[in-house]
């Protein structure tokens, strides 16, 4: 079964310091990688996504993040923050066949503090 | 182009009772998904529909069900509510999963008193 581990549940950096936001798979084929971001009693919005291709994805809002198989990592980064990034963000992966349709299966999620 | 809509955004049921939440997807997608997020639990994946048919489905009791009409909307119906049916229930649609991207709704947050 898949698993998504995002280590730190609570992130905080100051406004303009570099961003990191980490994020590692547990999946026998090299799975869709998602990240999400969560706004106060909002649903969740796409920030980027790896299906196949290059390995770094760039995103919304200057947002990153690099595949990397041999580590089984995706994670996510902006090298400059901005107060509006305070959100809660989550990594997600999605099999790329088999019966997995329509299933995302979550980390637990970061909540992002930006202090000005 | 409309995003996802989910219907209605709150509500509060007691133990006990049934609760149907309805989804709307954008326009062409057919496929619908639904998942559970509680503080405890984060999110949860519950089905996934597509032209009507349930497709996949997590590990959640009978109590949880769910459909998908001939417009793609989708509906959830939870029985028997019980406390920790507590959460917010996030609707996501999507044209040809896991090929494209899931987009979600606002959610339903749900309370059980």
């Amino acid at each position: 079964a898949q698993s998504v581990t995002q280590l730190g549940s609570h992130v905080s950096v100051s406004e303009g310091a570099l961003v990191l936001l980490r994020c590692n798979y547990s999946s026998s084929v090299p799975p869709y990688l998602f990240w999400y971001v969560q706004y106060p009693n909002q649903g969740l919005q796409l920030l980027l996504k790896y299906t196949t291709g290059a390995t770094l994805v760039k995103g919304i809002n200057g947002f990153e993040a690099e595949f990397k198989k041999s580590e089984t990592s995706f994670h996510l980064t902006k090298p400059s923050a901005h107060m509006s990034d305070a959100a809660e963000y989550f990594c997600a992966v999605s099999d790329i066949g088999g019966t997995s349709y329509g299933k995302l299966t979550f980390g637990q999620g970061t909540i992002l503090t930006v202090h000005p | 182009k409309a995003g996802v809509t989910q219907t209605p955004r709150y509500l509060i049921k007691t133990r006990g009772q049934q609760v149907t939440l309805s989804c709307s997807p954008i326009s062409g997608h057919r496929s619908v998904s639904w998942y559970q997020q509680t503080p405890g639990q984060g999110l949860q994946f519950l089905f996934e529909y597509f032209s009507e048919t349930q497709r996949n489905k997590g590990n959640f009791p009978g109590r949880f069900s769910g459909r998908q009409f001939s417009n793609s909307r989708s509906e959830m119906n939870v029985s028997t509510l019980e406390l920790g049916d507590s959460a917010l229930y996030l609707c996501a649609s999507s044209l040809d999963p896991p090929n494209t991207e899931a987009f979600f709704g606002q959610g339903t947050r749900l309370t059980v008193v």
